[in-house]
């Protein structure tokens, strides 16, 4: 049950585009679309940025998007702001006895 | 408004039991699977448990198999967490979650355990 590969850290400039990935297995990533993204400010609880790879809840900005390359899922954001900064958490569901795996998370610093 | 609020949470010696609680308000509880989640100090988020919206089926991290049982009361809109034989390394701050769109969707704001002699 090994977490899924992410970056430890990514950084950018105010307004730049970053993409923070997410490595796994054709057991999990690459098998469903139940991929989602968090974002975690320090203290707090996580938030859902992207749900089934794709999708946007509502309230979130659209400055966030998500994609997924066989086993690997992406998160891009585009013109980074001050408050992205956080880390950012993958997680996808992997059936069989290990049932949901997240990303060991990446620190975003926007510079 | 959608919530979950935890409690529970608390300094325990090795070997101990706790038993956490969620109260979930502002949706249908019993129409929802509901998931906890924890992190360490320092470190990344961990799936531990889910249970189904009757509370028929539940699913264990390894980590955690035999020792946390995930429960439910749908006529009380709570979620439960009973953890024995607890370990040093079970210290974290434990989520309550609502599984929907794939993945989970809402959270509570944790409740901290720590194991320590």
């Amino acid at each position: 049950q090994s977490a899924l590969t992410q970056p430890a850290s990514v950084s950018g400039s105010p307004g730049q585009s970053i993409i923070i990935s997410c490595t796994g297995t054709s057991s999990d990533v690459g098998n469903y679309n139940r991929v989602s993204w968090y974002q975690q400010h320090p203290g707090k609880a996580p938030k859902l940025m992207i749900h089934e790879v794709t999708k946007r809840p509502s309230g979130v900005s659209n400055r966030f998007s998500g994609s997924k390359s066989g086993n690997t899922a992406s998160l891009t954001i585009s013109g980074l702001q001050a408050e992205d900064e956080a880390d950012y958490y993958c997680y996808s569901y992997a059936g069989g006895s290990t049932y949901w795996l997240f990303g060991g998370g990446t620190k975003l610093t926007v510079l | 408004e959608v919530q979950l609020v935890e409690s529970g949470g608390g300094l325990v010696q090795p070997g101990g039991s706790l038993r956490l609680s969620c109260a979930a308000s502002g949706f249908t509880f019993s129409d929802f699977w509901m998931s906890w989640v924890r992190q360490a100090p320092g470190k990344g988020l961990q799936w531990v448990a889910n249970i189904k919206k009757d509370g028929s089926e539940q699913y264990y991290v390894d980590s955690v198999e035999g020792r946390f049982t995930i429960s439910r009361d749908n006529a009380k809109n709570s979620l439960y967490l009973q953890m024995n034989s607890l370990r040093a390394d079970d210290t974290a701050v434990y989520f309550c979650a609502r599984d929907s769109l794939g993945g989970v969707d809402i959270w509570g704001q944790g409740t901290r355990v720590t194991v320590s002699s």
